[in-house]
């Protein structure tokens, strides 16, 4: 199984609906990201969260949410789904950057979203 | 702010031939990330560099790190179809601890026969 598992792997959805993409790890780490990926574009950070209790927004947090359940699981949600965020969506997770750790990221099988 | 700048950002390249992708970043940084991609895949970790000077190679990639020039280099040796895949740099502020990877917008390379 993946360390690192998000469902669903593929929506397609309608303008105006709400979407959850969960994210659940078991890898222990602390720290989650959500990611958006658009061709041309690379990844862009929506938002992450360092602990459970500690939510960030990142570089294109408009139109998200997300909710830290627990130190495992990290969900999006989109409240009112519009073309424009028609993407692929990785969650990822790290341990912080320090003596012992890298701090690089563990990444999610993606989930690729449609909104029509 | 910090920006992180790939180039090229589309590589068409013969088997068999070297060639060299560049990552550079706008402030201090120590420590540099090498993902890989597969067309509709997830992202896999190549490599990490941890300080100025760091140098790692697994097959035919090697990557560098300078962090006075903020510039770290992906170089492929002998090009093979199998390394066709889009390469990303991500970039972590100098030891803020408290800060996301920046990552740049990748370079997609294409090995052809």
């Amino acid at each position: 199984d993946a360390d690192v598992t998000q469902t669903p792997r593929n929506r397609i959805t309608k303008t105006g609906k709400r979407i959850m993409l969960e994210c659940s790890q078991t890898k222990g780490h602390d720290r989650m990201y959500w990611y958006r990926q658009d061709p041309g574009l690379g990844l862009r950070l929506i938002y992450y969260s360092f602990d459970v209790k500690d939510i960030n927004k990142g570089e294109i947090s408009d139109g998200y949410s997300v909710s830290r359940q627990a130190q495992a699981k990290f969900s999006l949600s989109l409240e009112s789904a519009i073309p424009n965020q028609t993407a692929l969506y990785f969650c990822a997770t790290s341990d912080a950057a320090d003596a012992s750790n890298t701090g690089e990221l563990f990444f999610g099988e993606g989930s690729r979203l449609t909104v029509l | 702010e910090l920006k992180v700048e790939q180039n090229p950002l589309f590589l068409s390249m013969q088997e068999g031939k070297n060639y060299t992708i560049y990552c550079n970043y706008s402030t201090t940084s120590d420590r540099l990330y090498w993902y890989r991609q597969d067309p509709g895949k997830s992202l896999e970790s190549l490599f990490v560099l941890l300080s100025n000077g760091a140098v790692k190679q697994e097959g035919r990639l090697m990557a560098s790190l300078d962090t006075k020039a903020r510039l770290s280099t992906l170089h492929i040796t002998a090009a093979v179809h199998d390394l066709s895949a889009t390469y990303f740099c991500a970039v972590d502020i100098f030891r803020s601890g408290n800060t996301p990877l920046v990552f740049g917008k990748g370079t997609r390379l294409s090995v052809i026969a």
